[in-house]
Protein backbone atom coordinates (compact mmCIF):
# COMPACT_ATOMS: atom_id res chain seq x y z
CA UNK A 1 0.00 0.00 0.00
CA UNK A 2 1.41 3.30 -1.02
CA UNK A 3 1.44 5.45 2.07
CA UNK A 4 2.87 9.22 2.40
CA UNK A 5 3.84 10.15 6.12
CA UNK A 6 3.80 13.58 7.13
CA UNK A 7 5.31 15.00 10.26
CA UNK A 8 3.38 16.49 12.73
CA UNK A 9 1.63 20.35 13.56
CA UNK A 10 4.45 22.39 14.13
CA UNK A 11 4.29 26.04 16.33
CA UNK A 12 7.19 28.40 15.17
CA UNK A 13 7.96 32.13 15.80
CA UNK A 14 8.30 35.00 13.32
CA UNK A 15 12.15 34.37 11.96
CA UNK A 16 12.60 30.91 13.34
CA UNK A 17 13.78 27.86 10.63
CA UNK A 18 11.93 24.37 10.06
CA UNK A 19 12.13 21.52 8.42
CA UNK A 20 8.97 18.98 7.32
CA UNK A 21 9.19 15.78 6.25
CA UNK A 22 7.20 13.38 4.06
CA UNK A 23 8.03 9.79 4.47
CA UNK A 24 7.04 7.81 1.33
CA UNK A 25 6.29 4.01 1.87
CA UNK A 26 5.11 0.93 -0.21
CA UNK A 27 6.71 1.86 -3.75
CA UNK A 28 10.11 2.38 -5.03
CA UNK A 29 10.87 6.23 -3.24
CA UNK A 30 13.05 6.74 -5.91
CA UNK A 31 11.29 6.56 -8.96
CA UNK A 32 8.75 9.25 -8.28
CA UNK A 33 8.46 12.54 -8.18
CA UNK A 34 7.08 14.43 -4.74
CA UNK A 35 5.09 17.50 -5.03
CA UNK A 36 4.68 20.03 -2.23
CA UNK A 37 1.36 21.96 -2.29
CA UNK A 38 0.12 24.90 -0.16
CA UNK A 39 -2.95 25.44 1.83
CA UNK A 40 -3.90 28.71 3.43
CA UNK A 41 -6.56 28.61 6.00
CA UNK A 42 -9.75 28.92 4.39
CA UNK A 43 -7.89 29.16 0.94
CA UNK A 44 -7.47 26.58 -2.15
CA UNK A 45 -4.44 24.61 -3.16
CA UNK A 46 -1.29 26.30 -4.24
CA UNK A 47 1.59 24.27 -6.19
CA UNK A 48 5.43 24.93 -4.42
CA UNK A 49 7.55 22.75 -5.95
CA UNK A 50 8.76 19.06 -6.90
CA UNK A 51 11.50 16.70 -6.41
CA UNK A 52 12.93 13.61 -7.95
CA UNK A 53 14.56 11.64 -5.33
CA UNK A 54 16.17 9.86 -7.61
CA UNK A 55 18.53 12.10 -8.83
CA UNK A 56 17.22 15.00 -6.42
CA UNK A 57 16.22 17.03 -8.92
CA UNK A 58 13.99 19.61 -8.23
CA UNK A 59 11.77 22.39 -9.71
CA UNK A 60 9.94 25.36 -7.61
CA UNK A 61 6.94 27.25 -9.09
CA UNK A 62 8.16 31.13 -9.30
CA UNK A 63 5.96 32.24 -6.48
CA UNK A 64 7.69 30.32 -4.61
CA UNK A 65 11.37 29.99 -5.75
CA UNK A 66 13.52 31.62 -3.13
CA UNK A 67 11.38 30.87 0.30
CA UNK A 68 11.86 27.32 0.61
CA UNK A 69 14.14 24.43 -0.27
CA UNK A 70 12.97 21.49 -1.16
CA UNK A 71 15.07 18.40 -0.84
CA UNK A 72 15.04 14.49 -0.13
CA UNK A 73 16.96 11.87 1.46
CA UNK A 74 16.50 8.54 -0.97
CA UNK A 75 18.53 6.42 2.07
CA UNK A 76 15.26 6.76 4.72
CA UNK A 77 12.55 7.77 1.38
CA UNK A 78 11.57 11.10 3.27
CA UNK A 79 11.14 14.56 1.19
CA UNK A 80 11.63 17.62 3.09
CA UNK A 81 10.25 21.23 2.62
CA UNK A 82 11.77 23.60 4.77
CA UNK A 83 12.15 27.56 5.82
CA UNK A 84 15.37 29.25 7.16
CA UNK A 85 13.22 32.22 8.38
CA UNK A 86 9.48 32.22 8.86
CA UNK A 87 6.74 34.57 8.28
CA UNK A 88 3.20 34.55 9.81
CA UNK A 89 2.13 34.24 5.99
CA UNK A 90 3.90 31.11 6.19
CA UNK A 91 0.95 29.70 8.70
CA UNK A 92 -1.12 26.65 6.10
CA UNK A 93 -1.72 23.48 5.57
CA UNK A 94 1.28 21.41 3.69
CA UNK A 95 0.58 18.41 1.81
CA UNK A 96 3.07 16.25 0.15
CA UNK A 97 1.39 14.21 -2.79
CA UNK A 98 3.14 11.96 -5.36
CA UNK A 99 3.69 12.59 -8.93
CA UNK A 100 1.81 9.51 -11.17
CA UNK A 101 4.20 7.57 -13.36
CA UNK A 102 3.73 4.96 -15.31
CA UNK A 103 6.37 2.80 -17.37
CA UNK A 104 6.15 5.00 -20.41
CA UNK A 105 5.58 8.57 -19.04
CA UNK A 106 5.29 10.55 -15.87
CA UNK A 107 1.97 13.03 -16.61
CA UNK A 108 1.03 16.14 -14.79
CA UNK A 109 -0.99 14.78 -11.55
CA UNK A 110 -0.93 13.12 -7.98
CA UNK A 111 -2.22 10.28 -7.19
CA UNK A 112 -1.68 9.62 -3.54
CA UNK A 113 -1.48 12.35 -1.03
CA UNK A 114 0.00 12.85 3.02
CA UNK A 115 -2.21 13.54 5.61
CA UNK A 116 -0.50 17.10 5.68
CA UNK A 117 1.47 19.04 8.34
CA UNK A 118 0.10 22.60 10.26
CA UNK A 119 2.45 24.84 10.35
CA UNK A 120 1.65 27.71 12.53
CA UNK A 121 3.81 30.70 12.64
CA UNK A 122 2.82 33.40 15.45
CA UNK A 123 4.71 35.87 17.69
CA UNK B 1 0.26 32.82 -15.77
CA UNK B 2 -2.20 30.10 -16.63
CA UNK B 3 -5.41 30.63 -14.53
CA UNK B 4 -8.46 28.26 -13.46
CA UNK B 5 -11.23 29.50 -12.67
CA UNK B 6 -13.99 27.28 -10.79
CA UNK B 7 -17.63 28.92 -8.93
CA UNK B 8 -17.48 29.33 -5.75
CA UNK B 9 -20.58 27.02 -5.25
CA UNK B 10 -22.53 24.47 -6.34
CA UNK B 11 -25.55 22.82 -4.80
CA UNK B 12 -27.65 20.03 -5.82
CA UNK B 13 -30.72 17.65 -4.64
CA UNK B 14 -29.79 14.81 -3.63
CA UNK B 15 -29.75 12.03 -6.09
CA UNK B 16 -29.63 14.71 -8.79
CA UNK B 17 -26.68 15.69 -10.89
CA UNK B 18 -24.01 18.06 -10.25
CA UNK B 19 -21.36 19.98 -12.82
CA UNK B 20 -18.93 21.50 -11.71
CA UNK B 21 -17.31 23.40 -14.24
CA UNK B 22 -13.40 24.60 -14.84
CA UNK B 23 -12.71 27.21 -17.00
CA UNK B 24 -9.03 28.30 -18.52
CA UNK B 25 -7.77 29.48 -22.40
CA UNK B 26 -8.10 26.62 -24.69
CA UNK B 27 -8.07 24.46 -21.16
CA UNK B 28 -9.67 21.50 -23.90
CA UNK B 29 -5.99 21.71 -25.34
CA UNK B 30 -4.59 20.54 -21.89
CA UNK B 31 -4.92 17.41 -19.42
CA UNK B 32 -7.28 18.54 -16.92
CA UNK B 33 -7.23 16.45 -13.54
CA UNK B 34 -9.94 17.35 -10.18
CA UNK B 35 -9.02 16.85 -7.09
CA UNK B 36 -11.70 16.25 -3.97
CA UNK B 37 -10.92 17.30 -0.59
CA UNK B 38 -13.54 16.85 2.50
CA UNK B 39 -13.53 18.63 5.29
CA UNK B 40 -10.17 18.25 7.44
CA UNK B 41 -9.03 15.65 5.23
CA UNK B 42 -6.30 15.31 1.80
CA UNK B 43 -7.42 16.13 -1.31
CA UNK B 44 -7.92 12.89 -3.72
CA UNK B 45 -7.94 11.98 -6.98
CA UNK B 46 -11.17 11.72 -8.61
CA UNK B 47 -10.67 12.42 -12.58
CA UNK B 48 -7.22 12.23 -14.30
CA UNK B 49 -6.69 13.16 -18.42
CA UNK B 50 -10.40 14.80 -18.64
CA UNK B 51 -12.11 11.66 -18.03
CA UNK B 52 -10.73 8.75 -16.32
CA UNK B 53 -11.42 7.71 -12.76
CA UNK B 54 -8.98 6.19 -10.63
CA UNK B 55 -9.39 2.68 -9.38
CA UNK B 56 -12.15 2.95 -6.00
CA UNK B 57 -13.74 6.26 -7.25
CA UNK B 58 -17.38 5.82 -8.24
CA UNK B 59 -18.63 5.78 -11.93
CA UNK B 60 -21.42 8.76 -10.35
CA UNK B 61 -17.96 10.33 -11.22
CA UNK B 62 -17.30 11.15 -14.77
CA UNK B 63 -15.39 14.64 -16.61
CA UNK B 64 -15.17 16.26 -19.39
CA UNK B 65 -13.06 18.76 -21.44
CA UNK B 66 -13.74 21.35 -24.42
CA UNK B 67 -13.33 24.46 -25.55
CA UNK B 68 -12.71 26.62 -22.55
CA UNK B 69 -14.81 25.04 -19.85
CA UNK B 70 -13.75 21.46 -18.47
CA UNK B 71 -16.71 19.94 -16.92
CA UNK B 72 -16.69 17.34 -14.11
CA UNK B 73 -20.27 15.77 -13.00
CA UNK B 74 -21.11 13.85 -10.03
CA UNK B 75 -24.54 11.39 -11.16
CA UNK B 76 -26.43 10.87 -8.71
CA UNK B 77 -25.20 13.25 -5.90
CA UNK B 78 -24.95 11.70 -1.95
CA UNK B 79 -24.62 13.15 1.15
CA UNK B 80 -20.99 12.08 1.45
CA UNK B 81 -20.20 13.86 -2.11
CA UNK B 82 -20.43 17.55 -0.33
CA UNK B 83 -16.49 18.53 -0.51
CA UNK B 84 -14.73 20.78 -2.08
CA UNK B 85 -12.83 20.65 -5.81
CA UNK B 86 -10.25 21.54 -7.48
CA UNK B 87 -8.84 21.34 -11.32
CA UNK B 88 -5.58 21.11 -12.94
CA UNK B 89 -3.40 21.35 -15.31
CA UNK B 90 0.07 21.78 -16.35
CA UNK B 91 0.79 25.00 -18.00
CA UNK B 92 4.51 24.18 -19.30
CA UNK B 93 6.46 25.40 -16.20
CA UNK B 94 3.79 25.28 -13.55
CA UNK B 95 1.03 22.86 -11.98
CA UNK B 96 -2.17 25.09 -11.53
CA UNK B 97 -5.38 24.90 -9.60
CA UNK B 98 -8.10 25.94 -9.45
CA UNK B 99 -9.63 27.94 -6.94
CA UNK B 100 -12.07 25.32 -6.11
CA UNK B 101 -15.86 24.91 -5.76
CA UNK B 102 -17.87 24.07 -2.66
CA UNK B 103 -20.23 21.38 -3.51
CA UNK B 104 -23.48 21.47 -0.84
CA UNK B 105 -25.72 18.17 -1.09
CA UNK B 106 -29.61 19.58 -0.33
Amino acid sequence: EVQLVQSGAEVKKPGESLKISCKGSGYSFTSYWIGWVRQMPGKGLEWMGIIYPGDSDTRYSPSFQGQVTISADKSISTAYLQWSSLKASDTAMYYCARRYCSSTSCPYYFDYWGQGTLVTVSS
Amino acid sequence: SYELTQPLSVSVALGQTARITCGGNNIGSKNVHWYQQKPGQAPVLVIYRDSNRPSGIPERFSGSNSGNTATLTISRAQAGDEADYYCQVWDSINWVFGGGTKLTVL
